[in-house]
């Protein structure tokens, strides 16, 4: 039971390096989010897809980009990374079809940044 | 804006006696309302979550949660703490929207976390 899974699990990165984290999830299921986490700010959306090559902004877009080439991978880019960007991140995929009675966000286990 | 606002940042409360979390809501429409625990170093897991229909939902580990739609809240319940209910919780909003439009999204209050003492 795979469910979804993040990778890397940790990373340091320079200001200004690039880095890209990968969510897959092996549920089928068609919408997929990345959130951060900082303290005393819960979980902030930075991008979500609502389908295989569709993407939008969250609450929190700017310095991110995603892509949805494939349905069970859903990619978060940082171009250049900033100490701002620290941050735990978090994917998650849902279940909804549509009917409410489905809705439930299965989330990964997170991926710890620093930017120095 | 449309939010999700939970006013406590901490909940302590002994083993044995009931507990409360709260969270308010602030979006147009009619909203499903959502309950999520996160553990220490872990992703976090679904409670439990309101639709419509009863206003009192009941979810994993004895939880439950009220939903009243005058005083926009949906805060969560239990009768009787645990240790191992010691966690952070997450209230979370689906904003109204046709399924696989952009305008649905899931948005997350800033979390309460709950520390239950011997």
């Amino acid at each position: 039971n795979a469910g979804v899974t993040q990778t890397p699990k940790f990373r340091v990165l320079k200001t200004g390096q690039s880095m890209t984290l990968l969510c897959a999830q092996d549920m089928n299921h068609e919408y997929m989010y990345w959130y951060r986490q900082d303290p005393g700010m819960g979980l902030r959306l930075i991008h979500y897809s609502v389908g295989e090559g569709t993407t939008a902004k969250g609450e929190v877009p700017d310095g991110y980009n995603v892509s949805r080439l494939k349905k069970q991978n859903f990619l978060l880019g940082l171009e250049s990374a900033a100490p701002s960007q620290t941050s735990v991140y978090f994917c998650a995929s849902s279940s909804w079809t549509g009917r409410a009675t489905n809705e439930k966000l299965f989330f990964g286990s997170g991926t710890q940044l620093s930017v120095l | 804006a449309q939010s999700v606002a939970q006013p406590e940042d901490q909940v302590n409360v002994a083993e044995g006696n009931p507990l409360t979390v709260k969270c308010t809501y602030s979006v147009s429409g009619n909203p499903y309302l959502f309950w999520y625990v996160q553990y220490p170093n872990r992703g976090l897991q679904f409670l439990l979550k309101y639709i419509t229909g009863d206003n009192l939902v009941k979810g994993s580990y004895g939880f439950e949660a009220e939903f009243n739609k005058s005083q926009t809240s949906f805060h969560l319940k239990k009768p009787s703490a645990l240790v191992s209910d010691s966690a952070l919780y997450f209230c979370a909003v689906r904003l109204p929207g046709l399924p696989y439009s952009s305008a649905s999204k899931i948005i997350f209050g800033s979390g309460t976390r709950l520390s239950i003492r011997p």
